[in-house]
């Protein structure tokens, strides 16, 4: 049971350059979501998913969008970076709304 | 939207004493309320979580109390080793399906 993976770990992007970040949860959660932290600011929360095929728009949404074709799987998109985007990228996934999210390990993401 | 505020920012404590973080919130239909623990480069961990038909709740060293009508949570680690040293965030339910974090107190043990 891998609980929740992000791919990748790491990644350096130039401005404008576009990228998918993966997530990917083997616990046959409905609730998918994810997340940005930036030092001083927690955890923001950026897009949701509460089921296949469906999203929703978080605190921070812009310059971001989602996916959510498969249960297990939650794209992040960047459709051109920005160096404000440089950030830690975590993903969670719960069972319900007021169960536990369970967090993957979370992407680098430096953006120059 | 909620809002969700913790207090200190910063703790220091010596080993063996106890430490207590204190998170208000903003909505009062916010039922839900988990505390997560992030150490250094690592992924936040869910360390206790309560809900609102609960006022208490204790797991080992670790224990959570919510005050409703002040709209109030507070983490409570008693007995603290310097393995507790992290930054703990507290959080809240709001709307159907998310939570609001706080932005994190750093929790320093001194050995």
């Amino acid at each position: 049971n891998a609980g929740v993976t992000q791919t990748p770990k790491f990644r350096v992007l130039k401005t404008g350059q576009s990228m998918t970040l993966l997530c990917a949860q083997d616990m046959n959660h409905e609730y998918m979501y994810w997340y940005r932290q930036d030092p001083g600011m927690g955890l923001r929360l950026i897009h949701y998913s509460v089921g296949e095929g469906t999203t929703a728009k978080g605190e921070v949404p812009d310059g971001y969008n989602v996916s959510r074709l498969k249960k297990q799987n939650f794209l992040l998109g960047l459709e051109s970076a920005a160096p404000s985007q440089t950030s830690v990228y975590f993903c969670a996934s719960s069972y319900s709304r007021r169960e536990p999210q369970h967090f993957g390990d979370g992407t680098r993401l430096s953006i120059l | 939207g909620e809002n969700v505020e913790q207090h200190p920012s910063t703790l220091s404590v010596q080993e063996g004493d106890s430490a207590v973080i204190k998170c208000t919130y903003s909505d009062s239909a916010s039922n839900y309320f988990p505390w997560y623990k992030q150490e250094l480069g690592k992924r936040p961990q869910l360390i206790i979580d309560i809900r609102s038909n609960v006022g208490e709740k204790k797991d080992q060293r670790i224990a959570v109390t919510l005050n409703k009508t002040a709209k109030h949570f507070s983490l409570h680690i008693t007995e603290t080793q310097p393995e507790d040293s992290a930054v703990y965030f507290c959080a809240a339910s709001y709307g159907n399906n998310r939570l609001a974090f706080g932005k994190g107190n750093q929790v320093v043990v001194i050995p």
